[in-house]
């Protein structure tokens, strides 16, 4: 069994502010990880894959990085805004398959 | 067209009955894939199809039954359910299984079903 931990699991943040969480996954046999947003009723949408050590992917103001050996990866959002109120997923990939963490839930407050 | 359609949105049914979920994808995705959610838990992988070939079965119970008909469509039939199987079901696709940026997957809107 793949044991993924996110925290912490839920998150309030006040508008502008900046925040960050954390995913913990088992360092051995890795391969990838992806981090997923799920906003209410809509769809779970990719954020990021990362695979090297050391790996750190921007996307406007949401960043994430990866350590491969300690088994962790930091998502990290800069000035948040309303819109980033969702569910944030991290999925490290075992085999051929693809196990979420229960997710980090982001409410923003105006 | 980058989007995972899925239908119905809302199914209710009892536990006699027979029903299909249906996904579809045109996107020219080779693996899709089928997840349950349960509220407050995160998806779990119950199915995966590569090139229209069952890849994962995740030890799912026989009432549930997928089938890919072609490389655009992923049905999951339904039959003889529990309560317990009252989840949000998830359908993705992505490119393949092969390779990291292949495998990103693109997730449908799901399936919210109650089993009475």
């Amino acid at each position: 069994i793949l044991n993924v931990e996110q925290s912490p699991q839920s998150l309030h943040v006040q508008e502008g502010d900046s925040t960050n969480f954390t995913c913990s996954f088992p360092s051995s046999n890795f391969y990838a990880l992806h981090w997923y947003r799920w906003e209410t009723a809509k769809s779970p949408e990719a954020l990021f894959v990362m695979t090297l050590n050391g790996d750190e992917k921007k996307k406007g103001r949401i960043s994430a990085t990866l350590n491969t050996k300690e088994g962790y990866s930091y998502l990290y959002i800069k000035g948040s805004q309303p819109e980033d109120s969702a569910t944030y997923l991290c999925a490290p990939r075992r085999g051929d398959k693809i196990i979420f963490g229960k997710g980090t839930r982001l409410h923003i407050l105006p | 067209d980058t989007e995972v359609t899925q239908t119905p949105k809302h199914l209710v049914m009892g536990m006699t009955n027979k029903k299909s979920l249906k996904c579809e994808q045109h996107m020219g995705h080779r693996a899709m894939y089928w997840y349950k959610q349960k509220a407050k838990k995160p998806p779990e992988l119950m199915f995966v199809y590569s090139y229209e070939k069952l890849s994962i079965n995740e030890s799912v119970p026989s009432r549930f039954s997928p089938e890919c008909p072609n490389s655009s469509l992923l049905n999951l039939h339904l039959h003889a359910l529990q309560p317990e199987d009252s989840a949000l079901y998830l359908c993705a696709s992505s490119r393949s299984l092969a390779g990291v940026i292949q495998e990103t997957q693109y997730f449908g809107p799901g399936t919210r079903l109650l089993v009475l």
